[in-house]
């Protein structure tokens, strides 16, 4: 089985900071990468698919970068409706979540 | 706009079956080009794919929770449901009905407000 593992698993961050999450996968995944946000008791929502599409209505400061085994998120200035905890998932072979990261806000 | 919503009972006793259901509106489960799928989220250990299952009825479920799992789908009811045998309380979980949409590499762009199912007895 493929495993994620993300990092940090939480971080304190300012409004307008530029925050970067990196997930790594345990093999290569080309560019078979999501990421997701959740905020408490609420699904998660798509933003980001194979690894830099951006979601449709999701707005531009999210961006994705990476392929094979090593990927970013990327929030270029930190508002505060992102707080929230963020997950990347492989769809190369089945389906695993990485353990996620808290923002939280500093 | 397509919109899931997952219906069941919120406890289950160890050792028995877990049932749920979603119903799909706004689209059908017949349509080519997605996966209707379940997911669940455990408070510890985080989010894990059980399986899913195509319109045509092909399966595919999670090699840690084959054995127990069952998908199936309901065309007359536009709802697929997701059955669970021998449960223990490391199945309590919230439990979500997702699709996954080949259009964007397969990935889960519409999901359920979740369920949250309590094995205890």
């Amino acid at each position: 089985a493929i495993e994620m593992t993300q990092s940090p698993s939480s971080l304190s961050a300012s409004v307008g900071d530029r925050v970067t999450i990196t997930c790594r996968a345990s093999q290569g995944i080309r560019k078979d990468l999501c990421w997701y946000q959740q905020k408490p008791g609420r699904a998660p929502k798509l933003l980001i698919f194979a690894a830099s599409n951006l979601q449709s209505g999701v707005p531009s400061r999210f961006s994705g970068s990476g392929s094979g085994t090593d990927f970013t998120l990327t929030i270029s200035s930190l508002q505060p409706e992102d707080f929230a905890t963020y997950y990347c998932l492989q769809n190369y072979n089945y389906f695993t979540f990485g353990g996620g990261t808290k923002v939280e806000i500093k | 706009q397509v919109q899931l919503q997952e219906s069941g009972p919120g406890l289950v006793k160890p050792s028995q079956t877990l049932s749920l259901s979603c119903s799909v509106s706004g689209g059908s489960v017949t349509s080519g080009g997605y996966y209707w799928t379940w997911i669940r989220q455990h408070p510890a250990t985080g989010l894990e794919w059980i399986g899913h299952i195509y319109y045509s009825g092909n399966t595919y479920y999670s090699p840690s929770l084959k054995s127990r799992v069952t998908i199936s789908q309901d065309t007359s009811k536009n709802q697929f449901s997701l059955e669970m045998t021998s449960v223990t309380a490391a199945d309590t979980a919230v439990y979500y009905c997702v699709r996954s949409n080949a259009d964007l590499s397969n990935a889960f762009d519409i999901w359920g407000h979740g369920t949250l199912v309590t094995v205890s007895s």
